[in-house]
């Protein structure tokens, strides 16, 4: 079976500070890992996704996660913090299982950024 | 390209009544998801259709179903309205298995439509 943990359901930062979103999954099958992000009142957009080709993976507005295989960890940071990045952000996890494709989400973690 | 449209954004309905949500998926996407969001219970799975099948169905009652036309735009209905239906419910589109060219038929979402049962 195929979970997903964020440590964290609010998260508090300065802006121009490091943002740090913690995510650890469990799958029996390699899995794909992503971040969305919710802003108020809309739907889920895609920041970034890891597909196995590289542990590294750069997102959008600035936003990278690092694939841990030892640690089962898909971190997402962000080198400063602005405040438009206030929202709600979720990782997911996809093994396509059985050929099914079907989101596996956390709890989800809420961003605010202080002036 | 259009992204993902769900009509209409907002909707009330009363217990026991039924209703039924549309959602356009991105052009050339045969895939269509669905998903409840809640803050008790978080994001859902719900089911998905591929070229108009039903692929895989998630934990929920029968009272909830979905179809998919040729044109991949996908409706849900849930009938006999409760009032823990009420929730935002997401439609996610993809290409379908295996034609995406990094195998993640990765899922993009619309705005979501908001149903308030009373």
């Amino acid at each position: 079976a195929q979970s997903v943990t964020q440590l964290g359901s609010h998260v508090s930062v300065s802006e121009g500070a490091l943002v740090l979103l913690r995510c650890n999954y469990s799958s029996s099958v390699p899995p794909y890992l992503f971040w969305y992000v919710q802003y108020p009142n809309q739907g889920l957009q895609l920041l970034l996704k890891y597909t196995s080709a590289a542990t590294l993976v750069k997102g959008i507005n600035g936003f990278e996660a690092e694939f841990k295989k030892s640690e089962t960890s898909f971190h997402l940071t962000k080198p400063s913090a602005h405040m438009s990045d206030a929202a709600e952000y979720f990782c997911a996890v996809s093994g396509l299982l059985g050929g099914y494709n079907k989101l596996i989400f956390g709890a989800g973690t809420r961003l605010a950024v202080h002036p | 390209k259009a992204g993902v449209t769900q009509t209409p954004r907002y909707l009330i309905k009363t217990r026991g009544q039924q209703v039924t949500l549309s959602c356009s998926p991105i052009s050339g996407h045969r895939s269509v998801s669905w998903y409840q969001q809640t803050p008790g219970q978080g994001l859902q799975f719900l089911f998905e259709y591929f070229s108009e099948t039903q692929r895989n169905k998630g934990n929920f009652p029968g009272r909830f179903s979905g179809r998919q036309f040729s044109n991949s735009r996908s409706e849900m209905n849930v009938s006999t309205l409760e009032l823990g239906d009420s929730a935002l419910y997401l439609c996610a589109s993809s290409l379908g298995p295996g034609l995406a060219g990094d195998s993640t038929d990765t899922q993009y979402f619309g705005p979501g439509t908001r149903l308030t049962v009373l």
